[in-house]
């Protein structure tokens, strides 16, 4: 079985700061992480990926993600946050079982950013 | 390519009704996903398929069907809607061989059950 954890429901920081989300995984197997970006009333928007190639993974939006499977997290950041990056944000572990690729959600954190 | 695509954007059904919703992928993925997401909450899987003419429940089948009789089409069937319906509905396809396992969704499709 496998699930996630995001630590924060909701985060707030100002414009030009530091964002940190964080995210805690379970698996059973060797999973692929992923950050999804969720605007209002939006679709999902893929922000990074990890595929057990390199731990430190950069995605779109100048976000970044370190895998660290010593902590079993995959925690996302960014240097300086921007007023267009508050949206609600998805930490999700896909499986493949050998029958079908799942995901497993995260509750999400919502990201406000202030001026 | 248009990716996968969901149709209608919006609907609101009175309780009792049913109704179809549409997902197609031009991908040529094999396996496709539906997940609601209710209101402040992750998306949980309600069915998904591995190819054409094979399905299986996800985690909240209840109150849904599901058939695919082609690979680009995976349509989710709502029989006797109920307020507990009432979400945001996402289809998403992916493909065996991709390494990274990684889903692509639909733009959702957004439920109002009154």
């Amino acid at each position: 079985a496998q699930s996630v954890t995001q630590l924060d429901s909701h985060v707030s920081v100002s414009e030009g700061t530091p964002v940190l989300l964080r995210c805690n995984y379970s698996s059973s197997y060797s999973p692929s992480l992923f950050w999804y970006v969720q605007h209002p009333n939006k679709g999902l928007q893929l922000l990074l990926k990890y595929t057990s190639a390199a731990t430190l993974v950069k995605g779109i939006n100048g976000f970044e993600a370190e895998f660290k499977k010593s902590e079993t997290s995959f925690h996302l950041t960014k240097p300086s946050a921007h007023m267009s990056d508050a949206a609600e944000y998805f930490c999700v572990v896909s499986v493949y079982t050998g029958t079908a690729s799942k995901l497993t959600f995260g509750t999400g954190t919502r990201l406000q950013v202030t001026l | 390519n248009a990716g996968v695509t969901q149709t209608p954007k919006f609907r609101i059904l009175k309780i009792g009704q049913s109704m179809t919703l549409q997902c197609t992928q031009d991908m040529n993925h094999n396996y496709m996903y539906w997940y609601r997401q209710d209101p402040g909450m992750g998306l949980k899987l309600i069915y998904y398929s591995v190819g054409a003419g094979i399905t299986d429940k996800g985690e909240v089948p209840n109150g849904y069907n599901v058939s695919r009789s082609t690979t680009e089409d995976f349509p989710l069937r709502l029989e006797l809607a109920a307020p507990s319906q009432t979400s945001v509905y996402f289809c998403a396809s992916w493909v065996t061989g991709l390494s990274s396992y990684e889903q692509y969704f639909g733009p959702g499709t957004r439920l109002t059950v009154t």
